[in-house]
């Protein structure tokens, strides 16, 4: 069964630094998303893409980030120059879309995640 | 007022138990409902979906959608200790929008 997979699968960096987080959704989706969840916390959506252009994002995602799609395959979420609190799990999703058919339902699919640790 | 509010339990039942877990939203807008299950450290896994009001079964689950009450239900039967796990609820306003999470229900069911 198709899955997403996401790499590294734990990451740990300085304060200050930039990270690159990368993920390989399933093969024909059309929409891709980060989310995050802190330790504890709720999942919380930071960005979604389609169409090679972010489609929506969250007040979390500021300056500091960003996501490419710089192949087929890739979407990348970078951020510029880590913070204490962006410690947590970062999820890429994706979505089929339509695929020429009526879509009664609206399901993502979510990789492992990404553990990033700012020290 | 928060969007999804979940209970975030724990909640701990003896095997075989029937389980009911809930969810209630404020935002009458939201058209599509998905029940995903998370084990630690992993990624959600989509468990159901539906979309509006409604009921939907898959084996021993069982999803229910009550839009004029904003709350939605999972009901698992005959649990098994596998289904130990955080569930989450989430929806979302149309196809492709983001979704929105409640906190989780960490459920244990003890053999």
């Amino acid at each position: 069964e198709p899955e997403v997979t996401q790499t590294p699968s734990h990451q740990v960096t300085q304060m200050g630094q930039e990270v690159i987080l990368r993920c390989v959704p399933i093969s024909n989706h059309l929409y891709f998303y980060w989310y995050r969840q802190i330790l504890g916390q709720k999942v919380e959506f930071l960005v979604s893409f389609y169409n090679n252009e972010i489609s929506e994002k969250s007040e979390i995602f500021d300056d500091q980030f960003s996501v490419e799609r710089p192949d087929g395959s890739n979407f990348t979420l970078k951020i510029r120059s880590t913070k204490l609190e962006d410690s947590a799990m970062y999820f890429c999703a994706c979505h089929p879309g339509t695929s020429g058919r009526r879509s009664s339902y609206n399901e993502q699919f979510f990789g492992p995640g990404t553990r990033l640790t700012v020290l | 007022q928060k969007e999804v509010e979940q209970d975030p339990g724990p909640l701990s039942v003896p095997e075989g138990a029937i389980v009911s877990l809930n969810c209630t939203y404020s935002n009458s807008a939201f058209q599509y409902f998905m029940w995903y299950r998370q084990y630690s450290r992993k990624g959600p896994e989509l468990l159901m979906y539906t979309y509006s009001s409604g009921n939907k079964e898959d084996g021993r689950f069982t999803a229910q959608v009550d839009k004029s009450s904003k709350y939605i239900s999972l009901f698992i039967r005959d649990s098994q200790p596998s289904d130990s796990a955080t569930y989450l609820c989430a929806m979302s306003f149309s196809l492709g929008t983001p979704l929105v999470f409640g906190k989780g229900t960490r459920l244990s069911v003890i053999a």
